[in-house]
């Protein structure tokens, strides 16, 4: 078992530029989470899929940011333009089940970084 | 409204003993889970332990356990003979439909 994979571990990018942070979820993992992690805010969920579908994305801070999941074994969270106050750890975590019983199993995390 | 409140100060113990760091949650839900993960400085989100709303023993895994007081709502993690290893950031989560975090302790274990 990988874990959940994600790709790249860190990013650098100009203001303006588009950025695609990747997951990979745990094989048979059938819930699927974008969290963002700042020291002012904690750790904030995104949004969620379950089998591949989005559930709730009310964590989107706006419009800039959209999440896919074209298939049960990759996601994309994509932030177009990015901006300074972007800049955090994005993690992806991914779950066996939707119950209050499952717990999540979380990837390395991006951490990004927009001058 | 906060559902997860983690409110001590950074917490600090010496090697070997014990440490308790503090849960509270609030929810209106009959089932959920609790969890408590690790944040090394490496930045890794580790899980720890869970704990049921319907268990009615303590959650125990190894040098971990979670002191589960329901009518208190209350989750506070347990950890035993503490190891400089286990200097890191505790985060206290629940899950009723989605996985709500605390802020999360800071926990220094002194030599």
């Amino acid at each position: 078992d990988a874990g959940v994979i994600q790709s790249p571990r860190h990013e650098v990018t100009e203001m303006g530029q588009e950025v695609t942070l990747r997951c990979k979820p745990i094989s048979g993992h059938n819930s699927l989470f974008w969290y963002r992690q700042t020291m002012m805010r904690g750790l904030e969920l995104l949004i969620y899929f379950n089998n591949n579908v989005p559930i709730d994305d009310s964590g989107m801070p706006e419009d800039r940011f959209s999440a896919k999941m074209p298939n049960a074994s990759f996601s994309t969270l994509k932030i177009q333009p990015s901006e300074p106050r972007d800049s955090a750890v994005y993690f992806c975590a991914s779950s066996p089940g939707t119950g209050p019983y499952y717990g999540y199993t979380f990837g390395s995390g991006t951490r990004l970084t927009v001058v | 409204a906060q559902k997860i409140t983690q409110t001590q100060p950074g917490m600090f113990v010496q090697e070997k003993e014990a440490v308790t760091l503090d849960c509270t949650y609030d929810t209106s839900d009959q089932s959920y889970g609790l969890f408590w993960y690790k944040q090394p400085s490496s930045g890794e989100m580790i899980f720890l332990i869970y704990q049921g709303s319907y268990d009615e023993q303590n959650a125990t895994e190894g040098r971990y356990s979670l002191n589960f007081q329901k009518a208190r709502k209350s989750a506070n993690l347990v950890i035993s003979a503490s190891q400089l290893g286990d200097s890191a950031m505790y985060f206290c989560a629940m899950r009723e439909g989605k996985l709500t975090f605390g802020k999360g302790i800071t926990l220094s274990v002194r030599p």
